[in-house]
């Protein structure tokens, strides 16, 4: 049972570079999201997908871009990364949320802008 | 006020104690919460979920809500040191959407 598997898990970058991280979730759930974790903050919801071609901002979209063409795919896009994005990332899903389902999250990207 | 608050710690108790955490939140419209470990360097880990005030039991783990008082807690019976973790409590706001607020977490450090 793969679950959700998050890539790369370490990426090291540099400011003004666009940085890709990867999100695939095999549960088949509806909903996928995006966090960040800095000390101090906790986590920040970025962007969530309630299903395939729907997504919706978080508490931090800023300098973010998502989409999500198929359902166990949620990819994050840094389109210019700057120093303040440099933080842990967490990918999430869960099911119907009328099931009360609970998120399960990814492993993490730690990512450094340098 | 934050719409989640926990006390950052660190909690210490030592081997064999209950370790008893609090969350208390401010939005009176949630219905689901959760708690979540975290291990250094690891991603949260769901332990605990509660939907209706009272106590539910897991094992040594308990949950606790009170949704008149706006509070949840985390009782950890007969604790060990491989508890020793950051605990996070999360809820889940809003009826439409399956977005979770999660407080900053508590440092639970369990000491033989």
């Amino acid at each position: 049972d793969a679950g959700i598997t998050q890539s790369p898990r370490y990426k090291i970058t540099e400011t003004g570079r666009q940085v890709t991280l990867m999100c695939h979730q095999t549960w088949s759930h509806s909903y996928m999201f995006w966090y960040r974790q800095d000390l101090g903050h906790g986590l920040r919801l970025i962007y969530y997908s309630a299903a395939a071609d729907i997504t919706d901002k978080g508490e931090v979209p800023d300098g973010y871009v998502v989409s999500r063409s198929k359902t166990e795919n949620f990819p994050l896009t840094l389109e210019s990364a700057t120093r303040s994005q440099t933080s842990v990332y967490f990918c999430a899903s869960s099911g119907d949320r009328r099931e009360r389902q609970p998120q399960h999250f990814g492993d993490g990207t730690r990512l450094s802008i340098l | 006020q934050k719409e989640v608050e926990q006390n950052s710690g660190p909690l210490s108790v030592p081997e064999g104690a209950i370790a008893s955490l609090n969350c208390t939140y401010s939005d009176r419209g949630s219905q689901s919460f959760f708690w979540y470990r975290q291990y250094s360097g690891k991603s949260p880990e769901l332990i605990m979920s509660i939907y209706s005030n009272g106590d539910k039991e897991d094992g040594r783990f308990t949950a606790q809500l009170n949704k008149a008082s706006q509070y949840v807690s985390l009782l950890i019976r007969d604790s060990q040191p491989s508890d020793s973790a950051t605990y996070l409590c999360a809820l889940r706001v809003g009826y439409n959407t399956d977005k979770l607020i999660f407080g900053t977490g508590t440092r639970l450090q369990v000491f033989p």
